[in-house]
């Protein structure tokens, strides 16, 4: 497996501009998210997905979307870039991990600049 | 909501030492605190979790106890090695979520000298 892999890993957007991230996960896993990591704030959640077809806000949504059109996408999407949105994504999935226990995966990250 | 605060920030040991790391939480309805260990330039990873059944967990060197009356739970780290320096994240899951949505703390930075 794969696990939970992010695209791109860094990226330089200018204000006003759009993209996409893109996250993946190969464990059939129904539950995943997006947090940004900003220093000395830790980790907040932007958007979380319970299965297919299903999204919900986190604490920190504004100025983004999230689609999940199948168990294995969920692509975050900024709609017009702004430099407060510097940060590094996390994607995570939440799964059954080798102890019996749910536990959640995080991805590589990406580093999002934006100028 | 939940609100889950920690320190400290930054923690400085000698190889050997011990290591403890402070979190409290707010909702006493929250039962599952994960501790996460992130090196530089890496994800977050589990090393250990604890559920509020339970008041203390040990796995190898690393242990966390969880005090509910005092809503608060702490790691400890025991005979410390420089790999153990690293970034520390204590979490609270928010009651009544089906999801597993996690309120993290600020982040310990735990810096161990050879």
């Amino acid at each position: 497996n794969a696990g939970v892999t992010q695209t791109p890993k860094f990226q330089v957007l200018k204000t006003g501009q759009s993209m996409t991230l893109q996250c993946a996960q190969d464990m059939n896993h129904e539950y995943m998210s997006w947090y940004r990591q900003d220093p000395g704030m830790g980790l907040r959640l932007i958007h979380y997905s319970v299965g297919a077809g299903i999204t919900d806000q986190g604490e920190v949504p504004n100025g983004y979307n999230v689609s999940r059109s199948t168990t294995e996408d969920f692509p975050l999407r900024l709609l017009s870039a702004a430099p407060s949105q510097t940060s590094v994504y996390f994607c995570a999935s939440k799964g059954l991990a080798g102890s019996g226990l749910y536990e959640q995966f995080f991805g590589p990250g990406t580093r999002l600049t934006v100028l | 909501g939940e609100n889950v605060e920690q320190h400290p920030s930054t923690l400085s040991v000698q190889e050997g030492d011990s290591a403890v790391i402070k979190c409290t939480y707010s909702d006493s309805a929250s039962n599952y605190f994960p501790w996460y260990k992130q090196e530089l330039g890496k994800r977050p990873q589990l090393i250990i979790d604890i559920r509020s059944n339970v008041g203390e967990k040990k796995d190898q060197r690393i242990a966390v106890t969880l005090n509910k009356t005092a809503k608060h739970f702490s790691l400890h780290i025991t005979e410390t090695q420089p790999e153990d320096s690293a970034v520390y994240f204590c979490a609270a899951k928010v009651p009544n979520t089906g999801f597993q949505k996690l309120v993290f703390g600020t982040g310990t930075r735990l810096l161990v000298s050879p």
